[in-house]
């Protein structure tokens, strides 16, 4: 298995500019987190999917974000409009249920 | 709001000292990982604690989660560059939602 696979790598944009950052799961994995990770907030959650569904997006900044997942092997998370305190690294994680969560790479943004 | 502390915050030690890292809460979790990080990468997962008054060894690592399943520690022995990293604990609020200590960076100097 490849594993979670997040895309872009590295983004970097200007204030006001739409981010759409993007995740595909490991197949069989029910669950899907969306994590930010700053130096000075550390690994904080956005927000997570069960079976597609949001279940809590309770860690989701304000309504300039926005997470959706259409389908099992897809999600999306969406920022518009940008600002530079959004900068940081965005990890989407899967998991099959409870404990061992599965990381992607990261999706590095930066906003200028 | 629950909440995983961690300390020590950075530590930095030389090759073949022993060091211990604390991940402390108030709240009761029903399981508690241990994850890695290095740079440029992802969490990568090293244990998980379940039972209060757990022990788990991995090589020279022991992990042991508090009775009261709130606290976890993890011992390191004769430590290596190889371990230079990010350790984050992490703790399953219930319902699957796993929350984020802010972690303990280590740098082992050879």
């Amino acid at each position: 298995d490849a594993g979670v696979i997040q895309s872009p790598r590295h983004e970097v944009t200007e204030m006001g500019q739409e981010v759409t950052l993007r995740c595909k799961p490991i197949s069989g994995h029910d669950y899907l987190f969306w994590y930010r990770q700053t130096m000075m907030r550390g690994l904080e959650l956005l927000i997570y999917f069960n079976n597609n569904v949001p279940i809590d997006d309770s860690g989701m900044p304000e309504d300039r974000f926005s997470a959706k997942m259409p389908n099992a092997s897809f999600s999306t998370l969406k920022i518009q409009p940008s600002e530079p305190r959004d900068s940081a690294v965005y990890f989407c994680a899967t998991a099959e249920g409870p404990g061992e969560l599965f990381f992607g790479e990261g999706s590095r943004l930066t906003v200028l | 709001t629950q909440l995983l502390e961690q300390s020590p915050q950075f530590l930095s030690i030389q090759e073949g000292e022993n060091l211990t890292v604390y991940c402390n809460s108030s709240s009761v979790f029903s399981s508690l990982q241990w994850y890695r990080q290095e740079p440029g990468e992802g969490p990568v997962l090293l244990v998980t604690v379940v039972t209060g008054g757990e022990v788990k060894k991995l090589k020279r690592l022991t992990f042991q989660f508090g009775d009261a399943r709130k606290d976890s520690s993890l011992h390191i022995t004769a430590a290596q560059p190889g371990d230079t990293g990010l350790y984050l604990c992490a703790g399953d609020t219930g319902g699957f939602k796993t929350i984020f200590g802010a972690g303990t960076r280590l740098f082992v100097k050879a």
